[in-house]
């Protein structure tokens, strides 16, 4: 069964403190690995989708990378704005499969 | 353009009783998805829609049903209603079925069942 885990579950930083989402997956046929932000009381809002390891991709503050088991959501220098829960998916032979997500707080 | 509406926002029904949430895609997109989030499941895949047509389904039981109309606009119908139904219901609309991942999520619809 396709299996997602994101760690640390919670992650508190200062402004400008770089850190490490992770997300670990076991899956059957990976046809892509997406990164998701939630703000409270809002639905979902995509950022990556990454297909095969070693790719990467970039957006402001957020980086994306994927290995053949994990993928990491790298963010440099963040700022309260992107306090959000953010969560990892898998695409295996059908339907996509959730992490339950790292609730990340800036602290100004 | 406008984004994935879903209505209603808020809802409180009573155990036994039955319910209907509905979701308008953004506009061109054909395949309709819905997903349960709660706070100790997380988000799960319920069905997925397109051209009227369900492609896949998750693991939920026969109570949870679903239908796309010919305009893309795709209805969730929960029947007997249980204490654990109550959720976050969200509606997720992309230009294509198959990898999924793309895809835009509305606000969704506050379920309570009490």
């Amino acid at each position: 069964e396709d299996q997602v885990t994101q760690s640390p579950e919670a992650l508190r930083l200062q402004e400008g403190e770089s850190s490490s989402l992770n997300c670990s997956y076991t899956v059957s046929g990976l046809r892509g690995l997406f990164w998701y932000r939630q703000d409270p009381g809002k639905g979902p809002e995509f950022l990556f989708t990454l297909y095969s390891a070693g790719e990467e991709k970039e957006k402001e503050r957020l980086k994306a990378t994927l290995t053949k088991k994990e993928s990491f959501l790298h963010i440099t220098a963040p700022k309260p704005e992107d306090s959000a829960t953010y969560l990892c998916a898998v695409q295996g032979a059908q339907k996509l499969v959730f992490g339950q997500g790292t609730r990340l707080t800036i602290n100004p | 353009k406008a984004g994935v509406t879903q209505t209603p926002r808020y809802l409180i029904k009573t155990r036994g009783q039955q319910v209907t949430l509905s979701c308008s895609p953004i506009s061109g997109h054909r395949s309709v998805s819905w997903y349960q989030q709660t706070p100790g499941q997380g988000l799960q895949f319920l069905f997925e829609y397109f051209s009227e047509t369900q492609r896949n389904k998750g693991n939920f039981p026969g109570r949870f049903s679903g239908r796309q109309f010919s305009n893309s606009r795709s209805e969730m119908n929960v029947s007997t209603l249980e204490l654990g139904d109550s959720a976050l219901y969200l509606c997720a609309s992309s230009y294509r079925t198959g990898p999924l991942g793309e895809q835009y999520f509305g606000p969704g619809t506050r379920l309570t069942v009490t």
